[in-house]
This record gives C-alpha cells, sequence and structure tokens, in this order.
C-alpha cells in the first residue's frame, strides 16, 4: 500500500524555487517525513526528514502542514544537478525505508 | 564527508554462478541495508542486518540470498546461484539508527548476469 502520493514528474527552470508536493492522508503520529532523491543510476541521497515542524538544512527546506497530511520540499535555487527522481516517504524510526515511484524533476535550462 | 563504499562497481556473471558483493558502511553505523533496482524500476528493499543478524528480509531476499559481516568493516551480499533476473543494481546503505539519522547509500554494483 503506497503510504504517499506524488506527482510523477515536475518541470522547473533553473535558478527558480522547486516546490515538489506530497501527500500523505494516512500519516500516524509517530512517523516522520523524508525525502531522498535519486539522481539518475546513482544511489538515493538522503536530503531532509521532519516530524511536525517545517525543517531546513544546506540542501532544501521541508514544509508539513498543521494536519500532517501534505509536505512539500523546496530546492531554493535549483541547478541542472539537481535534476533526478525525488521520494517522499513516511515511516517510523527505526523502520525501512520503503520507495515508492517518487517524481522526476527536470530543471530546464 | 564518510561514504559507504561498494565493490565492485560492474560484475558480470554466468548464470547459476554465485556472486558475493561487498560493502564497507561507515564505521560508526549500527544498522546495514541491501535495495535492488531492476532497469527502469522502483529501488526494493531487500534486507535488513543490525546486531550481527538479519532483523527483517523482503520476499525477494529468498533462500539464494544470504548476508554478512564476516569481520568489523565488510558487509556483504551473497546470490548462491545467479538467475538471468538478477541482473539489477545493488546499493548498500548504513545508518546509525533512530528517527533523526537518514540512510547513507552506496554507489551501488550494477551485477549482469549472462
Amino acid at each position: 500500500d503506497a503510504k504517499t502520493t506524488q506527482p510523477t514528474s515536475m518541470d522547473c527552470a533553473e535558478g527558480r524555487a522547486a516546490n515538489l508536493p506530497c501527500n500523505h492522508s494516512t500519516i500516524s503520529g509517530n512517523e516522520y517525513v523524508y525525502w531522498y532523491r535519486q539522481i539518475h543510476s546513482q544511489g538515493p541521497q538522503y536530503i531532509i526528514h521532519g516530524l511536525k515542524n517545517n525543517e531546513t538544512n544546506e540542501m532544501a527546506s521541508l514544509i508539513i502542514t498543521e494536519d500532517r497530511k501534505s509536505s512539500t520540499l523546496i530546492l531554493p535555487h535549483a541547478t541542472l544537478r539537481d535534476t533526478a527522481v525525488y521520494y517522499c516517504i513516511v515511516r517510523v524510526a527505526d523502520d525501512k525505508i520503503i520507495f515508492g515511484k517518487g517524481t522526476r524533476l527536470h530543471i530546464l535550462p | 564527508e564518510p561514504e559507504v563504499t561498494q565493490t565492485p562497481s560492474h560484475q558480470v556473471t554466468q548464470m547459476g554462478q554465485e556472486v558475493i558483493l561487498r560493502c564497507v558502511p561507515i564505521s560508526n553505523h549500527l544498522y546495514f541495508y541491501w535495495y535492488r533496482q531492476i532497469l527502469g524500476q522502483k529501488v526494493e528493499f531487500l534486507v535488513s542486518f543490525y546486531n550481527n543478524e538479519i532483523s527483517e528480509k523482503s520476499e525477494i531476499f529468498d533462500d539464494q540470498f544470504s548476508v554478512e559481516r564476516p569481520d568489523g568493516s565488510n558487509f556483504t551480499l551473497k546470490i548462491r546461484s545467479t538467475k538471468l533476473e538478477d541482473s539489477a543494481m545493488y546499493f548498500c546503505a548504513s545508518s546509525v539508527g533512530g528517527a533523526n539519522y537518514g540512510y547513507t547509500f552506496g554507489s551501488g554494483t550494477r551485477l549482469t548476469v549472462v
């Protein structure tokens, strides 16, 4: 059963903010939201995670709605190197990561 | 930045042969994983390993597969008798554990069974 729903693909112009949505309407109180990405044929790369509060690190920002049923990953100034498949994953601590199909993000020059 | 190292990067083997894929996780990590990705498909969970034993495995991880941590640094995946459908990228990952840490993945081994 898919715990998250993401658009299949998105485009974003280079230099603009890329906003990737994720729906997780059945999320439980103890489940975290994680984002990973996979650049073509490379190993998945951890980006960010959060529980309730918005989070920011050097790669991205994560905005989680107050009801926690959806979230948005923001890449503030997208570059061509950000072209990848982005995965939104919900899991409890110490549970395995299960990847869905993700969103294929194309950064356009 | 610490990395998960996988060797070899590419392995070609004949059907029916045994292969061992090797991984060196990050040194202070306690949890280890193998995933695979068949070309064009999703990344699939195979097995998780903690405290020198398998903690969870998927339906894919049948009797043909085994994992081992033979010393303090290596983590291996063995496929006993390879099939054509085992051709895939195999990713090793490690984690400190707990909610506040993500997994660090290696760059993968591309296994081609001919």
